[in-house]
């Protein structure tokens, strides 16, 4: 069965502190992406990070970072000095691809709010 | 500038009364997606559009039906609300063809919230 699990509901911290989103999942297939998508107040889903099942490399896009580990299945995310502009709900969502999937069709974890207090 | 545009942002229905909530975008991308998001819940795909072709979640009530006129527009349209349907209700796109990995990921709308009195 394919499912993405956010174990964390709700992170409270201080700015300027790290913090870090974990996200699991399950999956039926050997291709598959792993996305994180940030919802602030207003609504949108906006777009954070793409990874395919065959890339396991980290990335770091400013104080953004991401840790995607196959043999854990994993896929962590991590604010380094966070901000009040961090605060959103935070979803960590799966495309499986050949399950009649596309990059569009996903599912998401139940995400994390994160709150960034001054 | 807004790519994927639905309107309106906030629509209020009455119980049984026939809704329809609209997305368009200018990203020229093929295939476009309706996604439900109750209130402190995941976003839940409800289905997409493939091009012209529908695709229809297994789980997806027949209360929900979608329309697809040219490549820019998608319309959602719930024949007759009740007040479980009331939701944020997001519309995205992406561009692919054929194998999964030469897909763009997906892009959201700002969203239309439905409250159903």
């Amino acid at each position: 069965a394919q499912k993405v699990t956010q174990a964390q509901t709700e992170i409270s911290v201080v700015e300027k502190e790290d913090v870090t989103l974990d996200c699991v999942y399950e999956t039926r297939d050997t291709t598959y992406y792993l996305f994180w998508y940030k919802q602030p107040p207003s609504g949108e889903l906006v777009f954070l990070i793409r990874r395919n099942s065959f890339d396991e490399q980290n990335e770091i896009s400013g104080r953004y970072s991401w840790n995607f580990q196959k043999s854990t299945s994993s896929f962590n995310f991590t604010i380094t000095a966070s901000q009040v502009v961090d605060s959103a709900v935070y979803f960590c969502a799966l495309s499986e691809l050949n399950y009649g999937g596309s990059q569009g069709n996903l599912i998401f974890g139940k995400g994390t709010k994160l709150s960034v207090k001054p | 500038d807004a790519m994927v545009i639905q309107n309106p942002r906030y629509q209020v229905t009455q119980f049984g009364k026939p809704v329809t909530l609209s997305c368009s975008q200018t990203l020229n991308h093929n295939v476009m997606y309706w996604y439900q998001q109750k209130s402190s819940q995941a976003p839940k795909l409800l289905f997409h559009y493939y091009d012209k072709d529908f695709n229809n979640e297994a789980d997806t009530p027949d209360n929900f039906q979608s329309r697809r006129p040219n490549t820019s527009f998608c319309f959602l349209d719930i024949r007759s609300p009740g007040l479980g349907d009331a939701a944020m209700y997001l519309c995205a796109t992406s561009r692919g063809v054929g194998a999964g990995l030469l897909w763009t990921e997906a892009f959201f709308g700002q969203g239309t919230r439905l409250t159903v009195v």
